[in-house]
């Protein structure tokens, strides 16, 4: 069974740094393109990156460039995801998903998330 | 403001048939696959229609999606209370070289 398990979440000061995991099992990890996606506190879905199954391709939303760094490691069918400068609207529930293709909005399945928050 | 337009509600009575509207542009939804993620409450988005209009296994027949144009709607037909959850559209956006969603609609069986 394919599974997804992020950790890493908590309470960080705005300016702080924060580094989120996902562990994944039950698939051949090196085979998928990965991505985080967030939902902020009664919001919607907001896709954040996507990185490719070597990690030479990344793609990011405007508002984190420079700041947020998706990466993996492929020896250990692990994604990352390095959060600094983080601002109070980087607050929401981060989810990993596996990422079926580029040029698509194919994500499944999901992580059951890990909680940021940025606050002082 | 989301990229996708979808309505903020919907609503149904018990075996009603509901649809979901999403709209978006020639960038998005115009030259680009839609998918629909169907989000219970307190739980993670689950993938509900990919490619415009294809149920994953384990998705009831009851879900059905259609794609026009720059516009996609998402049919929910039989309803049942289980059904009442948030509902969003996605796609990718050329223009953005990125993923947008559509804000979501929350799904009230009455």
């Amino acid at each position: 069974e394919v599974h997804l398990v992020e950790s890493g979440g908590g309470l960080v000061q705005p300016g702080g740094s924060l580094r989120l995991s996902c562990a994944a099992s039950g698939f051949t990890f090196t085979s998928y393109w990965m991505t985080w996606v967030r939902q902020a506190p009664g919001k919607g879905l907001e896709w954040v990156a996507n990185i490719k199954q070597d990690g030479s391709e990344k793609y990011y939303v405007d508002s984190v460039k420079g700041r947020l760094t998706i990466s993996r490691d492929n020896a250990r069918n692990s994604l990352y995801l390095q959060m600094n400068n983080l601002r109070a609207e980087d607050t929401a529930v981060y989810y990993c998903a596996r990422y079926q293709s580029i040029s698509s909005a194919w994500f499944d399945p999901w992580g059951q998330g890990t909680l940021v928050t940025v606050s002082s | 403001q989301s990229v996708l337009t979808q309505p903020p509600s919907a609503s149904g009575t018990p075996g009603q048939r509901v649809t979901i509207s999403c709209s978006g542009s020639g960038s998005n939804i115009g030259s680009n696959s839609v998918f629909w993620y169907q989000q219970l409450p307190g739980t993670a988005p689950k993938l509900l229609i990919y490619i415009n209009n294809q149920r994953p296994s384990g998705v009831p027949d009851r879900f059905s999606a259609s794609k026009s144009g720059t516009s996609a709607s998402l049919a929910i037909s039989g309803l049942r209370s289980e059904d009442e959850a948030d509902y969003y559209c996605a796609a990718w956006d050329d223009s953005l070289s990125g993923v947008v969603f559509g804000g979501g609609t929350k799904l009230t069986v009455l």
